[in-house]
């Protein structure tokens, strides 16, 4: 079964600090998305992405985060001033169309120090 | 607002009996529902979906859920676990307005089986 690549596994960064978090989407996918969960806490939608653009955003995707899908395979989160909030093991997902299923990669567990 | 509740946050089986992992939803309008399962160290696995018709839905592994709106419930259910259904499964719901967007997931129950 095709599979959504996301690195690094774990990253670990200083409060302040930028962080990039990187997924690579299954090649003939269109729509992506970051999911995160908090420990102990539910899966939460963070953002959706298509034809470049964001698509739908939560609540907690505010000014600090940001994504992009700066070449033709890669789909990155920016979370540019980390919070000790931010915690947390971050999902990327891709799918061929909007009703389509969603394919979860492994996540990358984020911790902010 | 759109969410979902997992009671249990465990749920312990012998090898060989039924299985059943529950779950209720809030949504406005009509939902779409989904199992997804995660194993150690993977993303979550999609197991099957509820969109419209009939209300008891087969996926994966042997799994099936029964949508029931007047109780809006989606438990999942196996008529025989086995060990290897072991990890964490999660229930998730979005309005069908949205697509696939704004999955709204419960927390997640483990499901251990006991050999």
């Amino acid at each position: 079964e095709p599979e959504v690549t996301q690195t690094p596994s774990h990253q670990v960064t200083q409060m302040g600090q930028e962080v990039i978090l990187r997924c690579v989407p299954i090649s003939n996918h269109l729509y992506f998305y970051w999911y995160r969960q908090i420990l102990g806490q539910k899966v939460e939608f963070l953002v959706s992405f298509y034809n470049n653009e964001i698509s739908e955003k939560s609540e907690i995707f505010d000014d600090q985060f940001s994504v992009e899908r700066p070449d033709g395979s890669n789909f990155t989160l920016k979370i540019r001033s980390t919070k000790l909030e931010d915690s947390a093991m971050y999902f990327c997902a891709s799918s061929m169309g909007p009703d389509a299923r969603l394919f979860f990669g492994s996540g990358t567990q984020l911790s902010v120090l | 607002a759109q969410s979902v509740a997992q009671p249990e946050d465990q749920v312990n089986v012998a090898e060989g009996n039924p299985l059943t992992v529950k779950c209720t939803y809030s949504v406005s309008g009509n939902p779409y529902l989904f199992w997804y399962v995660q194993y150690p160290n993977r993303g979550l696995q999609f197991l099957l979906k509820y969109i419209t018709g009939d209300n008891l839905v087969k996926g994966s592994y042997g799994f099936e859920a029964e949508f029931n709106k007047s109780q809006t419930s989606f438990h999942l259910k196996k008529p025989s676990a086995l060990v290897s259904d072991s990890a964490l499964y999660f229930c998730a719901v979005t309005a069908r307005l949205y697509g696939n967007n704004r999955l709204a997931f419960g927390k997640g129950n483990q499901v251990v089986v006991i050999p």
